[in-house]
């Protein structure tokens, strides 16, 4: 499986920014990363992806490493809604390109 | 709504039962996903289709099995279900395999074995 390495949880207070790293030192250059988060017996929704430069959308910003070894999931200001486990995917053309979720960091976001 | 229509969303059977879940992918998607998350587990990636063409496997046991039809929708088929086969089935559709491709996620399929 294509190697990602997150916190296992998170807490933040609500109205504030969160930062969520993740480590992918064996990322190759075609390799995009992905950012899933899930809620409560939910599926899995897509949050943001990028290859190498900063990447914002409505949800969240992206920001990679300048070697692309990590990169961090920013939520602006948390509310409570976003409280759910934060995948960092990897995609990696060695294992086909395949989505394949590894613990993910849980999110708690305190009133 | 993620364009992922997944049936049933619960289902209960007995032991040593067969079922089948449904999957139709979003418009315009060729590739079809099957994870499996049990309670209190992460995403286990059971098989891919592409097409109408497996295209990977993962831990998928062999008494599953699934296939892609050419209207593109999906069926995942599970016999000789077991206690520990409960657990919540997803399926998630992408336009193709490559890595900038994001993938979505249906509401997943509840399966409960007693």
């Amino acid at each position: 499986d294509a190697k990602t390495t997150q916190p296992n949880s998170m807490e933040s207070n609500e109205e504030e920014p969160v930062h969520l790293p993740c480590n992918h030192s064996t990322i190759s250059g075609t390799d995009y990363i992905h950012w899933y988060r899930q809620l409560p017996s939910q599926g899995p929704e897509y949050v943001i992806h990028g290859l190498t430069s900063n990447v914002n959308n409505r949800m969240a910003s992206l920001a990679i490493a300048e070697d692309r070894k990590s990169s961090t999931l920013i939520l602006h200001r948390a509310t409570l809604r976003d409280a759910a486990v934060y995948y960092c995917i990897l995609r990696d053309v060695n294992t086909g390109n395949q989505f394949y979720f590894g613990t993910g960091t849980s999110l708690t976001v305190i009133p | 709504d993620s364009g992922v229509t997944q049936t049933p969303k619960h289902l209960i059977t007995a032991t040593g039962q067969r079922v089948t879940l449904r999957c139709s992918p979003r418009s315009g998607d060729l590739s079809v996903y099957w994870y499996q998350q049990s309670l209190d587990q992460g995403l286990q990636f059971l098989i891919q289709y592409y097409n109408g063409e497996e295209r990977a496997k993962g831990n998928i046991l062999e008494r599953f099995s699934a296939q892609q039809f050419p209207d593109l929708h999906s069926e995942l088929n599970l016999s000789s279900l077991e206690l520990g086969d409960s657990a919540l089935y997803f399926c998630a559709s992408t336009q193709g395999g490559a890595s900038g491709n994001t993938i979505y996620f249906g509401e997943g399929s509840w399966l409960t074995v007693v």
